[in-house]
């Protein structure tokens, strides 16, 4: 059974940085590209970020370009999020998801996700 | 950027009823979209990828049509655990883009 776990989240002052991690259980991690998509309260869905299976290739929202990076462990099968010159506009549920992209494209499989709130 | 237009954005049905949610692409996108489902507090769940393919396990009352800058979700005869947000993405180009969502409740 496909896993994913969230962690990380909490409470941060604007300006601030935070890292969130997903730990992933039940496939082969190194095989799947994995995502980032966000939540603000009461909003809808957001792509953040894409990591590709190698961890080499990357891609980024505008909105957090430059300010997030996305990277993976597969030796320890755990994707992170790191969160940096956060604003309030960041407040969100975050969850991760891995990414089918063989033939068909979609996110098969998502965490629970954890909540990043950014506030003074 | 690819924008998705979903309409309606909010929908009031019956059990039994025959509901269908649209998602207009600013741009041509071949098949290259999905559509998810979500519940409160809860991780969104995927129904239909490529545009018309069932996820496993999900019912038959689910379908999907379309290509290229319009398509639709179809659930045949709404049934109670159905009240919930839909949304649909595009995986064409990045960024990859979600439409706005269409809240689906009890009449």
């Amino acid at each position: 059974e496909v896993q994913l776990m969230e962690s990380g989240g909490g409470s941060v002052q604007p300006g601030g940085s935070l890292r969130l991690s997903c730990a992933a259980s039940g496939f082969t991690f190194s095989n799947y590209a994995m995502v980032w998509v966000r939540q603000a309260p009461g909003k809808g869905l957001e792509w953040v970020s894409t990591v590709l299976g190698n961890g080499d290739t990357t891609y980024y929202a505008d909105s957090v370009q430059g300010r997030f990076t996305i990277s993976r462990d597969n030796s320890k099968n755990t994707l992170f999020l790191h969160m940096t010159s956060l604003t309030a506009e960041d407040t969100a549920l975050y969850f991760c998801a891995r990414y089918t992209r063989t033939n068909v494209y979609y996110f098969d499989s998502w965490g629970q996700g954890a909540l990043v709130t950014v506030s003074s | 950027d690819i924008q998705l237009t979903q309409s309606p954005s909010f929908l009031s049905a019956s059990v039994g009823d025959r509901v269908t949610i649209t998602c207009r692409a600013s741009q041509g996108i071949s098949s290259h979209l999905a559509w998810y489902q979500q519940k409160p507090g809860k991780a969104p769940k995927v129904l239909i990828y490529s545009a018309s393919t069932l996820q496993s396990g999900v019912p038959s009352r689910f379908s999907g049509s379309g290509s290229g800058t319009e398509f639709t979700l179809t659930i045949s005869c709404l049934q109670p655990e159905d009240f919930a947000t839909y949304y649909c993405e595009q995986l064409k180009s990045y960024p990859l883009t979600f439409g706005g969502g269409t809240k689906v409740e009890i009449k």
